[in-house]
């Protein structure tokens, strides 16, 4: 089945200084690929996504960037912002429409 | 409209007891979706209802989990004869068609076994 490895499993920044959490997975047949925000205390929530048809999408401060050779995504926070912190889960989706999830980051945006 | 409840939000049993935890999707939602999420840890998917097909059980810890999902919407995951190892929170999400979709999540309920 499908495997998700997530690194780094902590990341500190300083406010205004850019983050970046890598993602690789194992089936080549995933196709799906979202990333989740877990505030603490709550649930998670969708923030971003991209599909494999493309290889970059951005949305205001977030990007992620997705290269199916070598089975790795990335997201791309910058200008960070102290409400940034929380723990970011990527996941993908393999065939038969389930989902896995990586271990999650928790990030720290220091003021 | 309503999102994913979840009920009890908090449930403490004792060890060898047998626990229920409900899910209520978004309506109209055709899949679903439990994990479970230890302590400082990451999302451990667990099952995957999709429409009337027959739900994808690969990530059940062991016999001791179970879950249905009747009509098509309510849900319950059941544990039998807990241990200790089961305190986490089980976290229930949906999508309106599948996987490739967004996932709603719900408020999760917190499950701590004495």
């Amino acid at each position: 089945g499908e495997n998700v490895e997530q690194h780094p499993s902590t990341l500190s920044v300083q406010e205004g200084d850019s983050a970046v959490i890598k993602c690789t997975y194992s089936d080549s047949a995933s196709n799906y690929f979202p990333w989740y925000k877990q505030e603490l205390g709550k649930r998670p929530q969708l923030i971003i996504d991209i599909r494999s048809n493309v290889g970059e999408k951005k949305d205001q401060r977030i990007a992620v960037t997705l290269n199916k050779t070598a089975k790795h995504f990335s997201l791309h926070i910058t200008e960070t912002q102290p409400e940034d912190s929380a723990v970011y889960f990527c996941a993908a989706s393999p065939m038969g429409n389930d989902m896995r999830f990586g271990a999650g980051t928790r990030l720290t945006v220091k003021p | 409209g309503a999102g994913v409840s979840q009920s009890p939000s908090n449930k403490v049993t004792e060890k060898g007891k047998d626990v229920e935890l409900r899910c209520d999707p978004i309506s109209g939602h055709t899949a679903l979706y439990w994990y479970r999420q230890s302590l400082g840890q990451g999302l451990e998917f667990l099952i995957y209802f999709q429409g009337n097909s027959a739900p994808d059980k690969s990530g059940l810890p062991s016999d001791r989990f179970s879950a249905e999902r009747t009509g098509g919407s309510v849900s319950t995951l059941t544990i039998q004869r807990t241990q200790q190892e089961d305190s986490a929170v089980y976290l229930c999400a949906s999508s309106l068609q599948g996987g490739r979709e967004t996932q709603y999540f719900g408020p999760g309920t917190r499950l701590l076994v004495l």
